[in-house]
Formats: C-alpha cells, structure tokens, sequence
C-alpha cells in the first residue's frame, strides 16, 4: 500500500459545527502532516507529527486541533471555523522528518464553512 | 524565512512542444522535490533530487538539482494534454528546519490538443 487516504473527500459544514477529517497511511511512515491548501496556491503546512507525537504546530489556531491516535492514523478536529477557513485540506506522511525522502500526499478533503 | 520563485507561472503550449520551468532559492536546499497537482487531487511526486548536479529522469520529465544548491529546473519532453496540471517546486533545508517542505507558487501548465 504507497497511499495516504483521506476522508471524507468534501465537507460542508456550518460555523457551529464540530468535525473532524482522517488521514491514514500504511507506509510505516512516522511522520505525518497537515498542509491547507487555498485555490492556486501552494500548500502550507500545519501541523507535523513525529512518531505520533506532535513535533511542530505552526502556530494554527485553536479551532484546528490535530490528534494522531496511532502511528497510521491522523485526524484534524474542527471545531468553529470560519468562512475564511474554507480550503483544501491534504495530508502527507514520510519515513521520518529528517528522512531522505518525498512526502506522499493524500487526494485532500475540499471543506467549505458557511 | 526561506523563499522560492518559480518561474513561469504559466504556460500554453501545443501538444508535442517541450516545456521547462525552474525554481530558485534564497538559501540552500538539501533536498528538491518536483510535484504535479491535478485538480481537485493532492499532488503527486514526479522526482526527488538529492545531491548537488544530480540530474534524474522519470520518462518524459527531467529535473536538475544546481550545483548551488540553490536552485532546480524541470523539463518536459514532447508534451501531451495529460500533462496539464500545476506543477510545485519544493525544497527541505537542513537542521532545525528539516522537517519543512518550503513550496514555489506553481507553475500552471495549458497544453492544447
């Protein structure tokens, strides 16, 4: 398995709202990530998990909150998002944050908040 | 912080032709990673350049790593219209920034049929 999966592949959701987006990968990688991506823009990084720990949060606020129950799995809970927040949301894992090696993208989550 | 530019942020051209976009950095790359992204999908590594002048290829696609460090170029032999997409350059220093893919702003690739 060399995917990263991700779900759902689009969300809609109120500002009230509480969701959540999942992220797994059989890869035996140990690090994974959280980029959100807006229309025809590179992607921006998140938040990193390394060996299930979160390493790296680039100071994202506080309606993400990331949580990687195991090594395979990462989820991003929303939670009073705004409009502005409205974005494709990919995951990506690699063998290890200072490994040599691509980081392999999942297909994203498109989230629009209304 | 660290900055790419990529170059061009667009391109038509016609089935056949070759293309060739590059990235250029304010600091040293340890590594340069080339991804295409289609729409509505992640993107999707083409090639990982990890040594100074190294040049690779994957079929149609060659990409370079500068001898600087600083910058890389992707080429694109005889284009067809599966190739349409936007392409990123992407970049990971060394030591306590290691961990971080620095992105150029993509190149966004027309071909006509």
């Amino acid at each position: 398995d060399t995917e990263v999966t991700q779900t759902p592949k689009h969300l809609v959701m109120g500002m009230t709202n509480k969701k959540s987006l999942k992220c797994e990968q059989h890869m035996g990688h140990r690090a994974m990530y959280w980029y959100k991506q807006k229309a025809k823009k590179p992607p921006e990084l998140m938040f990193v998990y390394s060996y299930e720990k979160l390493s790296i949060n680039e100071s994202v606020p506080s309606r993400f909150s990331p949580e990687c129950p195991n090594s395979s799995l990462l989820n991003l809970h929303l939670h009073a998002l705004q409009p502005e927040d409205s974005a494709l949301y990919l995951c990506a894992s690699s063998q290890e944050t200072g490994g040599l090696s691509g980081y392999t993208f999942g297909s994203g989550t498109r989230l629009t908040v209304v | 912080g660290q900055q790419l530019n990529q170059s061009p942020q667009s391109m038509f051209i016609q089935e056949g032709e070759d293309v060739s976009m590059n990235c250029t950095s304010s600091s040293i790359f340890n590594t340069w990673l080339w991804y295409k992204q289609d729409p509505g999908e992640g993107p999707v590594l083409l090639i990982a350049l990890y040594k100074a002048g190294e040049l690779t290829s994957n079929g149609r696609l060659t990409a370079q790593f500068g001898i600087t460090r600083k910058d890389s170029f992707l080429n694109i032999s005889a284009s067809i219209p599966s190739d349409v997409g936007i392409y990123f350059c992407a970049g990971r220093g060394s030591g306590g920034s290691n961990y971080k893919l620095t992105f150029g702003k993509g190149t966004l690739l027309t071909v006509n049929p």
